[in-house]
């Protein structure tokens, strides 16, 4: 079965400054993993995927994630924080060989942009 | 492109009641999949259909099922409400399958039961 561990259930940075969410994966199998972005009161958008091409994946509004295999990671980040950036991020993984799970998402982690 | 629409986006229910929630894929995506969000247990995955059969299933009680129907559109149920039921429901859609494919939200259905 697989797993994702987001560390940190809040981070918070000053407007500007770097984002950096923690997000580690446990799976049998090359996984397909992703980054989801929820706003109040709002569905789950996509910011960016990895699914085993390049392991530098750029997303939208400026995201970035690195896929290291060694550290079974998947970190999300941000150069420099923007106040809409505010929001609940969450990791999730999937078995592209066809697991019965769906998606498998992490905790999340809520994202507070001092100003 | 229309987006993901659920309906409806708000409903207030009674133990023991059932309740019917309803799902409008993207245009032309096949696959639909369920998932339960609370504050205690995060997103979990209730179940996906693909061309009107369930293809997986998450680790969710018999009370809730769910269908699609020819037009992709799909419906979840739950039956015998319970307190803990109350949740925001999601739907997703996807082109071909949960697992390898980007799935795109809907904004939910959030339920309440009482």
């Amino acid at each position: 079965a697989q797993s994702v561990t987001q560390l940190g259930s809040h981070v918070s940075v000053s407007e500007g400054a770097l984002v950096l969410l923690r997000c580690n994966y446990s799976s049998s199998v090359p996984p397909y993993l992703f980054w989801y972005v929820q706003y109040p009161n709002q569905g789950l958008q996509l910011l960016l995927k990895y699914t085993s091409a390049a392991t530098l994946v750029k997303g939208i509004n400026g995201f970035e994630a690195e896929f290291k295999k060694s550290e079974t990671s998947f970190h999300l980040t941000k150069p420099s924080a923007h106040m809409s950036d505010a929001a609940e991020y969450f990791c999730a993984v999937s078995d592209p060989g066809g697991g019965a799970d769906g998606l498998t998402f992490g905790k999340g982690t809520h994202l507070i942009i001092q100003p | 492109k229309a987006g993901v629409t659920q309906t409806p986006r708000y409903l207030i229910k009674t133990r023991g009641q059932q309740v019917t929630l309803s799902c409008s894929p993207i245009s032309g995506h096949r696959s639909v999949s369920w998932y339960q969000q609370t504050p205690g247990q995060g997103l979990q995955f209730l179940f996906e259909y693909f061309s009107e059969t369930q293809r997986n299933k998450g680790n969710f009680p018999g009370r809730f099922s769910g269908r699609q129907f020819s037009n992709s559109r799909s419906e979840m149920n739950v039956s015998t409400l319970e307190l803990g039921d109350s949740a925001l429901y999601l739907c997703a859609s996807s082109l071909q399958g949960a697992e390898t494919y980007e799935q795109y939200f809907g904004p939910g259905t959030r339920l309440t039961v009482t």
